[in-house]
């Protein structure tokens, strides 16, 4: 079935170093693919998706492109900010059906000052 | 105004109880999800409903029953509390559009730890 792999955490960074968290995934057809974030304590919400091959998704400076032929979709952000300090998810939704968002496990980044 | 609220915001019962959480969107979509999110953080669909007709029905005891009055409503009514029921419960909704993945919006989470 449809899968994501995302890198293990904690990722812990100083301020304005860079961000890359590896995100692959497995799935038939042409997923959707998507980063949520979760700051502590509070729900998702949507970083940024791409719908099709090559698309990149961009919001508040953090970046991903869809690579179909490595099939991966990892997160990358080239100055981050202690505020960035919260748990990231990949996630795909399968071509087809009902928008049935399938997560990967989530990695912890701490920012420290 | 919130998009997706859901009530209570915390709960905290014994084994055995049954509990309800509540889910509301204004957002005018037509899908609404249930996911759990286990304590180390992963997330895993429950059941989704598409103009109140039941469209996911992921492998959950059937002690968990949905309930969708509305388009804008999805409850989670849980029987015979467990221990391992502990867990944030996420409320989404999105708008189903053909051929097409629209975002999800998720809720706040519902924190339920049974005792």
């Amino acid at each position: 079935g449809d899968s994501v792999t995302q890198m293990e955490g904690p990722v812990t960074l100083s301020e304005e170093a860079f961000l890359t968290i590896n995100c692959t995934y497995t799935a038939t057809g042409y997923p959707s693919l998507f980063w949520y974030v979760q700051y502590p304590g509070e729900g998702l919400q949507l970083l940024l998706k791409a719908t099709k091959a090559d698309d990149k998704g961009s919001n508040k400076g953090f970046e991903a492109t869809y690579r179909k032929e490595t099939t991966s979709f990892h997160l990358e952000k080239g100055s981050v900010q202690v505020s960035d300090s919260a748990v990231y998810f990949c996630a795909l939704s399968a071509s087809g059906g009902y928008n049935k968002l399938i997560f990967g496990a989530g990695t912890r980044l701490a920012v420290h000052p | 105004d919130t998009a997706v609220s859901q009530t209570p915001k915390y709960l905290v019962t014994q084994m055995g109880n049954d509990k309800s959480i509540k889910c509301e969107q204004n957002l005018g979509h037509d899908t609404m999800y249930w996911y759990k999110q286990d304590s180390k953080k992963f997330l895993k669909i429950m059941f989704s409903y598409n103009n109140k007709e039941l469209i996911i029905n992921e492998t959950v005891p059937n002690r968990f029953s949905p309930k969708s009055p509305d388009k804008a409503h999805l409850n989670l009514h849980i029987n015979s509390l467990e221990l391992g029921d502990s867990a944030v419960y996420f409320c989404a909704s999105s708008q189903v559009v053909s051929g097409s993945s629209e975002t999800q919006y998720f809720g706040p989470g519902t924190r339920l730890l049974v005792l």
